[in-house]
């Protein structure tokens, strides 16, 4: 089976300050990783993905990732935030092979201070 | 707009009527999920369907609910005898199994509140 965890529920941060989502997961079959955004009663986007190859993945808006497979950590950063990057962020993984299900984590709420 | 598309966007009822929702995925996109997603939570797996055929019921999908994609095409989730408890966010996202590359698109989802 596989499971999520994001350490911090919320995080509060300054504008133009880094931040850091933490993400862990668990699994016994290899796994794809991904990070999805989602603002107040939208659906989910997805920010970026880690299929194989480079552990560090760039995505949209300034985001990335890096894939640690020794700590089964992939862990979200953004060098300097904006207003606009308050939402709810939710860390997923899913199996190679199947059905391909997404399974989450319980979400960081990201909430960034002018 | 070629996105996934849901609808209702909000529906509101009274404990133990039923209510339906619809779901059209992207048009070349074969394979259909259903999610559930509750306040402070992410999102849980309901269901998902390739083309016609639902291959996969999670346990959290009980009795009262049901979901079909008669023509592989759109789908709709249907609970029955609705309870306090249903009200959620409830999330349709499809994918292409070619050139696989495991990213579902969400649509913005059908938020459900009985009351």
């Amino acid at each position: 089976a596989q499971s999520v965890t994001q350490l911090d529920s919320q995080v509060p941060v300054f504008e133009e300050a880094p931040v850091e989502l933490r993400c862990n997961y668990s699994s016994s079959v290899s796994v794809y990783l991904f990070w999805y955004v989602q603002y107040p009663n939208q659906g989910l986007q997805l920010l970026l993905k880690y299929l194989s190859g480079s552990t560090l993945v760039k995505g949209i808006n300034g985001f990335e990732a890096e894939f640690n497979k020794s700590q089964t950590s992939f862990h979200l950063r953004k060098p300097s935030v904006h207003i606009s990057d308050t939402a709810e962020y939710f860390c997923a993984v899913s199996v190679k092979t199947g059905a391909n299900n997404l399974f989450f984590g319980t979400g960081t709420r990201l909430t960034v201070i002018p | 707009d070629t996105g996934v598309s849901q609808n209702p966007r909000h529906k509101i009822t009274k404990r133990g009527q039923n209510v339906t929702f619809r779901c059209d995925p992207i048009s070349e996109h074969n394979r259909l999920y259903w999610y559930r997603q509750t306040l402070g939570q992410g999102p849980e797996f309901l269901t998902y369907f390739q083309n016609e055929a639902q291959l996969e019921k999670s346990r959290l999908l009980s009795d009262r609910f049901s979901a079909e994609r008669p023509k592989g095409s759109f789908s709709t989730l249907e609970i029955q005898r609705t309870e306090q408890g249903d009200s959620a966010m409830y999330l349709c996202a499809s994918r292409q199994t070619s050139g696989d590359t495991g990213e579902l698109f969400f649509g913005e989802g059908s938020r459900l509140t009985v009351l």
